[in-house]
């Protein structure tokens, strides 16, 4: 089965840096990686989501890029925010089918 | 729409009790999860649900767990008897496979076993 392994486990970056977080997955047939932001107490919320035919997805700060062959996927938060503090998960899997999470980066934004 | 609605909020018992919590997936969503996020384990998937059979139980820890799910907009997972180890928040997620959509999460239920 699928295996989604996520680091760092914690980051921090000053406010107005950038952020990058980086996973890996096992599975080559996985064609669906979405991306969670989790705050304090809240639910997982998407935030993007990119397919395996696509390499790289953009929205406002947020991009993620895609490297099928390597099996990696990467989270990049640019011009960082207080409001970016929160844990972020990637995820691997099928679309419909179920997706396998990474353990969680736990992200600080330092004023 | 309300999103995926999720009862309790917060439960507290004692070891050995039954504890049953409920979800309410998004209306037309055919696909169910349930999952337990733990510090250590982070987001587990537990089971699955398509069209309200289940498709994968692979992630139930154990015979104590088990999960229902007699109509498209309802769903269960019961422990019992509940342990201390299995203090958790438990969350239900729905997707709609029509649309393509993600799974969208529900609010969360805080269980806490004594």
């Amino acid at each position: 089965g699928e295996n989604v392994e996520q680091h760092p486990s914690t980051l921090s970056v000053q406010e107005g840096d950038s952020a990058v977080i980086k996973c890996t997955y096992s599975d080559s047939a996985s064609n669906y990686f979405p991306w969670y932001k989790q705050e304090l107490g809240k639910r997982p919320q998407l935030i993007i989501d990119i397919r395996s035919n696509v390499g790289e997805k953009k929205d406002q700060r947020i991009a993620v890029t895609l490297n099928k062959t390597a099996k990696h996927f990467s989270l990049h938060i640019t011009e960082t925010q207080p409001e970016d503090s929160a844990v972020y998960f990637c995820a691997g899997g099928n679309r419909d089918d179920k997706i396998i999470f990474g353990k969680g980066t736990r992200l600080h934004i330092l004023p | 729409d309300a999103g995926v609605i999720q009862s309790p909020r917060h439960e507290v018992t004692e070891m050995g009790q039954e504890v049953t919590l409920r979800c309410k997936p998004i209306s037309g969503h055919d696909y169910l999860f349930w999952y337990r996020q733990t510090m250590m384990r982070g987001l587990e998937l537990l089971i699955y649900f398509n069209n309200n059979v289940p498709i994968d139980d692979s992630g139930m820890p154990e015979d104590r767990f088990s999960a229902k799910m007699p109509n498209a907009s309802f769903s269960t997972l019961k422990i019992q008897p509940s342990e201390p180890r299995d203090s958790a928040v438990y969350f239900c997620a729905s997707s709609d496979s029509r649309s393509n959509q993600p799974q969208h999460f529900g609010d969360g239920t805080r269980l806490s076993i004594l």
